[in-house]
C-alpha cells in the first residue's frame, strides 16, 4: 500500500525559505508512469497545484510561482522536496504531496496527510 | 492555462437525494479530467478519472459524464458521508488546474 508522508517545519518567518519533504513507501518512486506533486490549500480555500518532478528531475511548476519554487527528487531516499523562497503570510496553507498517476488512474491517486505551514514571525 | 469552472458553489441537499455537481472547462480537454471528494480536516480522494471512470474502491453511486468542456459528477442517493467538497481538475497538459470547488451541505 503506498504511502505518503509530509515532514517539515510548521512554521516559518516572512522572507525565509518554507522547506518541506514528502517521503514515500509502500512503492518506488522511479517510475515512469507517476510525477509527484505538491498542491497546497490555503485554510478554508480550495487547492492549488504548485508543481510536479519526474524521477529523472523533469519539472513543471505553477507560473504563478515559479520564480520562487524549486522542487527536488531523491530516489535513493524515496523522497521529493518543496522549496518556496521570500514567503509572506500568503503562504500560509496546508501542503499536500500528491503522486499524480499517468497510466493506470490517470489523476492525483494518493495523497499524505498534509503538513500546515504557517508564515508568521 | 486551462480555467476550470464549477457550479454550483454550494448544493444544499438532503440524504437520499440525487446530486448533480457541474464543472466546466475553458477550452476543450477531451475527457482528460478528474473529480475529488475533500471530507473536512481529510486530504482530497480521487473518485473519477477520464472523465467517467471509477477510482478503486469508490461506490457505484459517483458516477461522471462529459467530454470536451462540460463535465458532470453525479451522486445517487446521497449517503450522509458524501457531504462534503468537490473539486475537478483539468490535466489535458501543464500546469494541472483545479476548479474552486463545490461544497455539497445537508439541508
Amino acid at each position: 500500500q503506498l504511502q505518503l508522508q509530509e515532514s517539515g517545519p510548521g512554521l516559518v518567518k516572512p522572507s525565509e525559505t518554507l522547506s518541506v519533504t514528502c517521503s514515500v513507501s509502500g512503492g518506488s518512486i522511479s517510475s515512469s508512469h507517476f510525477y509527484w506533486t505538491w498542491i497546497r490549500q490555503p485554510p478554508g480555500k480550495g487547492l492549488e497545484w504548485i508543481g510536479s518532478v519526474f524521477y529523472t528531475g523533469t519539472t513543471n511548476y505553477n507560473a504563478s510561482l515559479e520564480s520562487r519554487v524549486t522542487i527536488s527528487v531523491d530516489t535513493s531516499k524515496n523522497q521529493f522536496s518543496l522549496k518556496l523562497t521570500s514567503v509572506s503570510a500568503a503562504d500560509t496553507a496546508l501542503y499536500y504531496c500528491a503522486r499524480d498517476d499517468s497510466y493506470d488512474y490517470p489523476g492525483f491517486d494518493h495523497w499524505g496527510p498534509g503538513i500546515l505551514v504557517t508564515v508568521s514571525s | 492555462d486551462i480555467v476550470m469552472t464549477q457550479s454550483p458553489a454550494t448544493l444544499s441537499l438532503s440524504p437520499g437525494e440525487r446530486a448533480t455537481l457541474s464543472c466546466r472547462a475553458s477550452r476543450s480537454i477531451s475527457t482528460y479530467m478528474a473529480w475529488y471528494q475533500q471530507r473536512p480536516g481529510q486530504a482530497p480522494r480521487l473518485l473519477i478519472f477520464d472523465a467517467s471512470k471509477r477510482a478503486p474502491g469508490i461506490p457505484a453511486r459517483f458516477s461522471g459524464s462529459g467530454s470536451g468542456t462540460d463535465f458532470t459528477l453525479t451522486i445517487t442517493s446521497l449517503d450522509p458521508e458524501d457531504f462534503a467538497v468537490y473539486y475537478c481538475q483539468s490535466r489535458v497538459t501543464w500546469p494541472r488546474t483545479f476548479g474552486q470547488g463545490t461544497r455539497l451541505e445537508i439541508k
